[in-house]
């Protein structure tokens, strides 16, 4: 059961223009939400996240937002630049909880 | 500050043999999780442990097995290997509770044949 979903498992976007990447989560205890990304041959590495008492956090060119009614977050990056080029996984929590949950991951391709 | 380590990097055996993973992490942190990733499945939680402690256990078969250290370093066993366990295995490392930012290693690449 995919508590966590990434429904576009790839998208291409052109260097400069912004880059969306989305995420679905079903369970409603979920709080605090994170973005990894990561290269091939390495290890997912921590982007940003977001606590659930808020709808929005930037960090330079990347911004989560969170709509909790939905139960939808995403990620603009923007502008877009070639090494952005990585997988991305969303990942959720709840409080108390001692593991994260992961989406399948969106492969990210910016063309120079 | 070193990263967290996993060893092997790559590793490749046989269906029923049993193999052993090891973690090494971030100086200082105290809570270690492994994941499976297997292609279209995205990470899977197999389990985490603290203080020498299993606190959380994913929904994987019993074959699949951890323990930790009293220096933190960790490892996971899977015993009667099956094809289907070829993947990516990450580990990683944070502080106290690993559902903030944890710090993950490179991965083991196990491949069974």
């Amino acid at each position: 059961d995919q508590q966590v979903k990434q429904n576009s498992p790839s998208l291409s976007v052109q260097e400069g223009r912004i880059s969306i990447l989305n995420c679905d989560y079903t369970n409603s205890m979920f709080d605090y939400f994170l973005w990894y990304k990561k290269y091939p041959a390495e290890g997912p590495t921590f982007l940003i996240s977001i606590s659930s008492i808020k709808d929005k956090n930037e960090d330079g060119r990347f911004t989560v937002f969170l709509n909790k009614s939905a139960k939808h977050l995403s990620l603009h990056i923007v502008p877009s630049q070639p090494g952005d080029s990585a997988v991305y996984f969303c990942a959720a929590s709840a409080s108390g909880a001692n593991n994260l949950f992961f989406g399948t991951g969106t492969r990210l391709t910016v063309i120079p | 500050k070193a990263g967290v380590t996993q060893t092997p990097r790559y590793l490749i055996k046989t269906r029923g043999q049993q193999v052993t993973l090891s973690c090494s992490p971030i100086s200082g942190h105290r809570s270690v999780s492994w994941y499976q990733q297997t292609p279209g499945q995205g990470l899977q939680f197999l389990f985490e442990y603290f203080s020498e402690t299993q606190r959380n256990k994913g929904n994987f078969p019993g074959r699949f097995s951890g323990r930790q250290f009293s220096n933190s370093r960790s490892e996971m066993n899977v015993s009667t290997l099956e094809l289907g366990d070829s993947a990516l295995y990450l580990c990683a490392s944070s502080l106290d509770r690993p559902t903030y930012e944890q710090y993950f290693g490179p991965g083991t690449r196990l491949t069974v044949t």
